[in-house]
């Protein structure tokens, strides 16, 4: 059983680019959360989806970032007009139900670098 | 509110003394509380968690944690340190309810292992 894929695992982008990373949950896996780990800090939590909705993303900035989780196929991150602030690790988990008793598992992240 | 304190961002030990990483969570209901570990480059993978069925929890590779309630602490031990535990990890308090179940972590902390 493949555990949480993401890709890319590295990105490079310009300043003004945009970004798209993917995360595909363990199979089974319809709860989907996404961190972010700046340089030298802990994760924090940016958004939670379930399949077409997304229901809680209180840790999105306002502007420029965006999240979907189609029924078919992977979640995306969106960034849009990146600039170097958005330099850091996005780590996609995953959980088969909600709820505080089930654990999160946790992809290998996607570096992103804004140069 | 819930928040996560990891008390020392690095912690160094000689391999075969015993490790002790320190938390204190916050929370205004029963908390679930989880510890994850991160090697370099990689995403966080779960040690162990505590979801109230016992207060003294074991998990992989010889860590365990102890829930006390009366200090709000979770720290993880183990009783002899290996070169292989050098890592940075992560303490987590799980959002409160049913609904969503984002992870709040600490800032981290390293681990050094020494020879």
């Amino acid at each position: 059983n493949a555990g949480v894929m993401q890709n890319p695992r590295h990105l490079v982008r310009r300043r003004g680019q945009e970004a798209r990373l993917r995360c595909s949950p363990m199979k089974g896996h319809s709860h989907v959360y996404w961190y972010r780990q700046l340089p030298e800090e802990g994760l924090k939590f940016m958004v939670y989806l379930q399949k077409e909705n997304i229901i809680d993303e209180s840790g999105m900035p306002k502007e420029r970032f965006s999240a979907e989780f189609p029924k078919e196929g992977p979640s995306i991150l969106r960034i849009q007009q990146v600039v170097r602030g958005d330099s850091a690790a996005y780590f996609c988990a995953s959980s088969p139900k909600q709820g505080n008793f089930y654990e999160q598992y946790f992809g290998p992240g996607t570096r992103l670098t804004v140069t | 509110a819930q928040s996560v304190t990891q008390l020392g961002s690095h912690v160094s030990v000689s391999e075969g003394a015993l490790v002790l990483l320190r938390c204190n969570y916050s929370s205004s209901v029963p908390p679930y509380l989880f510890w994850y570990v991160q090697y370099p480059n990689q995403g966080l993978q779960l040690l162990l968690k505590y979801t109230s069925a016992a207060t003294l929890v074991k998990g992989i590779n010889g860590f365990e944690a102890e829930f006390k309630k009366s200090e709000t602490s979770f720290h993880l031990t183990k009783p002899s340190a290996h070169m292989s535990d050098a890592a940075e990890y992560f303490c987590a308090v799980k959002n409160g309810g049913n609904q969503g179940g984002k992870l709040i972590f600490g800032q981290g902390t390293e681990l050094s292992v020494k020879p």
